[in-house]
């Protein structure tokens, strides 16, 4: 079985600040990780994705998130935060490509001009 | 990159009556197919997984008979809510994944359902 664990459903920064936003998983296999993001009313957009390869990986929009093993986490990040960071952010596990992805509870990003 | 599109996008239908959600792998073979529905302000639950020419696999808790899934191509899932009711109001997100090597699903744009 997997599931995902994000710490904190809101997170608050100011304009510049760094991003941290947490994800923990358990997977009984070497999982595929995922980060999402989804503006009001849209779907989801892959901002980076895990797949047993180099454990720091780098997405789209300055983001980027290191895997490790040791800690079970997927940790989400980006140096400067921009206005248009802010959207509710999704880590996701699955076990294969073609196996469905189970998903955090989601984290509302905010910025704070 | 692959691409997936839904549609409608948003519908808003009577207390009794049935609605179809159509998702569409445009530029790849869509071997399985996810749907997934969301609550306001909540995450993704899965709903059913859909192999084309297989019966749907529906998570538990899921009505099959409420919800019907159907992948007759390689192409397309549709889902469908039968006898709508307004709990059945929701965003019903699809995904797709085949053979694009890339362990990724697709995520169409999702379908806001209103029921009235």
């Amino acid at each position: 079985a997997q599931s995902v664990t994000q710490l904190g459903s809101h997170v608050s920064v100011s304009e510049g600040a760094l991003v941290l936003l947490r994800c923990n998983y358990s997977s009984s296999v070497p999982p595929y990780l995922f980060w999402y993001v989804q503006y009001p009313n849209q779907g989801l957009q892959l901002l980076l994705k895990y797949t047993s390869a180099a454990t720091l990986v780098k997405g789209i929009n300055g983001f980027e998130a290191e895997f490790k093993k040791s800690e079970t986490s997927f940790h989400l990040t980006k140096p400067s935060a921009h206005m248009s960071d802010a959207a509710e952010y999704f880590c996701a596990v699955s076990a294969a490509g073609n196996t469905p992805l189970v998903f955090g509870k989601g984290t509302r990003l905010s910025v704070i001009a | 990159g692959a691409v997936v599109s839904q549609h409608p996008s948003w519908v808003i239908c009577k207390s009794g009556t049935s609605v179809k959600i159509e998702c569409r792998s445009l530029d790849f073979q869509a071997t399985t197919m996810f749907w997934y529905r969301q609550f306001p302000k909540q995450s993704l639950m899965l709903m059913a997984t859909s192999n084309e020419g297989s019966k749907a696999t529906y998570e538990q808790g899921v009505e099959k008979d409420k919800f019907l899934i159907n992948h007759a191509s390689l192409t397309l899932s549709t889902l469908t809510v039968t006898s709508a009711h307004p709990e059945d109001s929701s965003f019903y997100i699809c995904s797709a994944t085949g053979l694009t090597g890339t362990h990724e699903q697709y995520f169409g744009p999702g379908t806001r359902l209103t029921v009235t």
